[in-house]
């Protein structure tokens, strides 16, 4: 069967310290991959987008890394502060004959403490 | 929230009752989309749009009927509301490419 899975435990971690989050996925052929961030009572707010043939992506303090191989993603969170904590979510983009599909996975709460 | 706003923001409904939900974009999105999100499910699609009069099914689509008369309207109906669609209902537009979202605050509905 098809599934997106992302850690269902909560994580927490120490200011300053390296978050990394997981999402790896069965039976699918993405186009891409979407990183999104969500606080309690707001919509999920995008973060980053890695196409199928990229292998990493940076954004400021972020970093995605994208293995089509192992199907998985990782999302590093480096220096991380209390501000980061939230749920995150990744999403596949998959083709649907003439439209793309986005499959989303359940989210990771991340707690990083001061 | 990138210029979409849900309303209600809230609303509490008795089973058999028709609710409509209003999403209005500034951002001149041509896909507009709606949601649910629930525990253990994560974001399902209930129906989208591609333009003004073209609306199609998600995967979620029972129960919900949806009419997108302008660019930055997307309105979602429940006929007549049950139990089981108590949710949390989020907007989203598809941006200039149709690949990441931009979502809206959100609109909790309680059906009794």
């Amino acid at each position: 069967s098809q599934k997106i899975e992302q850690n269902s435990e909560a994580l927490n971690i120490q200011e300053g310290k390296t978050a990394t989050l997981t999402c790896n996925y069965t039976n699918y052929s993405p186009a891409y991959l979407q990183w999104y961030r969500q606080d309690p009572g707001r919509g999920p707010v995008f973060l980053l987008l890695i196409r199928e043939n990229e292998k990493e992506k940076r954004k400021e303090r972020l970093k995605v890394t994208f293995d089509t191989t192992l199907k998985q993603s990782l999302f590093h969170i480096t220096a991380s502060q209390p501000a980061d904590s939230a749920t995150y979510l990744c999403a596949l983009g998959i083709n649907a004959g003439n439209n793309r599909k986005l499959i989303w996975g359940l989210g990771t709460s991340l707690a990083v403490n001061p | 929230d990138a210029g979409i706003t849900q309303s209600p923001r809230h609303k509490v409904t008795e089973t058999g009752t028709p609710v409509t939900l209003r999403c209005h974009q500034t951002e001149n999105h041509r896909y507009m989309y709606w949601y649910r999100q629930d525990p253990g499910h994560g974001l399902r699609l209930i129906h989208y749009s591609y333009g003004v009069k073209d609306t199609d099914k998600g995967e979620v689509s029972d129960g919900y009927s949806v009419s997108r008369s302008k660019t930055e309207d997307f309105l979602l109906t429940l006929e007549s509301a049950t139990s089981s669609q108590t949710s949390v209902y989020f907007c989203a537009t598809g941006g200039p490419t149709n690949e990441k979202l931009f979502f809206g605050s959100g609109t909790q509905l309680s059906v009794l």
